[in-house]
């Protein structure tokens, strides 16, 4: 069984705080890594994604993927109350033409103003 | 922006009638999801559409279960006769390829009540 974890918080970091979000995965084939942010009754949003080692950037959030530790993490700089959600790691599931996303349980992150 | 649909909103239904689920995927996409995430619990998968036949479904995704692309827009999940456990918000994805390197866009979901 392929498993994806993440810590369900809540973790809660005060406005303008950097926010660090960690999933850890069990599957050593994995090559691609999304973050999804989902808020309380809506659907996920897809925010980034990182297929090689080392840190992406994209405005405020930075992911990082260590492939030998089997960890990717999102960091959320200057964060805003807005950025109060559930975020949602998913690991594709390895194997040639296998295309379902394998999703943890989501952390809960709530900026206080 | 181009954005998967979904209809309706919020389905209540009873115990072991039918209900059909339907989506309108992005335009130029051409693989079609179904995930459902039971209220407190994950977003899990159900099952992938291509090129008009299942590519891939999970132990969910039983004989109560069916997907249908109709027509060029539409992509359908019928649920056959429907039991308490099916409560849940049921999301629509689709993308442009398939495979591990793929980015899933989602609809905004159905609400499935069974009452």
């Amino acid at each position: 069984q392929k498993e994806v974890e993440q810590n369900s918080g809540p973790l809660s970091v005060p406005e303008g705080a950097i926010a660090s979000l960690n999933c850890t995965y069990s599957d050593r084939g994995s090559q691609s890594f999304f973050w999804y942010r989902q808020y309380s009754g809506k659907s996920p949003e897809l925010i980034m994604f990182i297929y090689s080692n080392g840190d992406k950037e994209d405005g405020r959030f930075t992911a990082q993927l260590n492939k030998a530790s089997q960890y990717v993490s999102l960091l959320i700089r200057d964060s805003q109350p807005s950025d109060s959600a559930t975020y949602l790691c998913a690991v594709p599931r390895s194997g040639a033409g296998s295309y379902q996303l394998t999703f943890g349980k989501g952390t809960k992150l709530s900026v206080i103003p | 922006e181009p954005e998967v649909t979904q209809t309706p909103s919020h389905q209540v239904t009873q115990m072991g009638q039918e209900v059909i689920l339907r989506c309108v995927p992005i335009s130029n996409h051409l693989y079609f999801y179904w995930y459902r995430q039971i209220l407190g619990q994950k977003v899990e998968f159900l099952v992938s559409f291509y090129n008009n036949e299942i590519s891939e479904k999970s132990e969910i995704f039983d004989d109560q279960f069916s997907v249908e692309r109709p027509d060029g827009s539409n992509f359908t999940l019928k649920i056959r006769s429907t039991k308490l456990e099916d409560s849940a918000m049921y999301f629509c994805a689709s993308s442009v390829t398939g495979g591990g390197f793929t980015e899933a866009f989602f609809g905004q979901g159905t609400r499935l009540t069974v009452v």
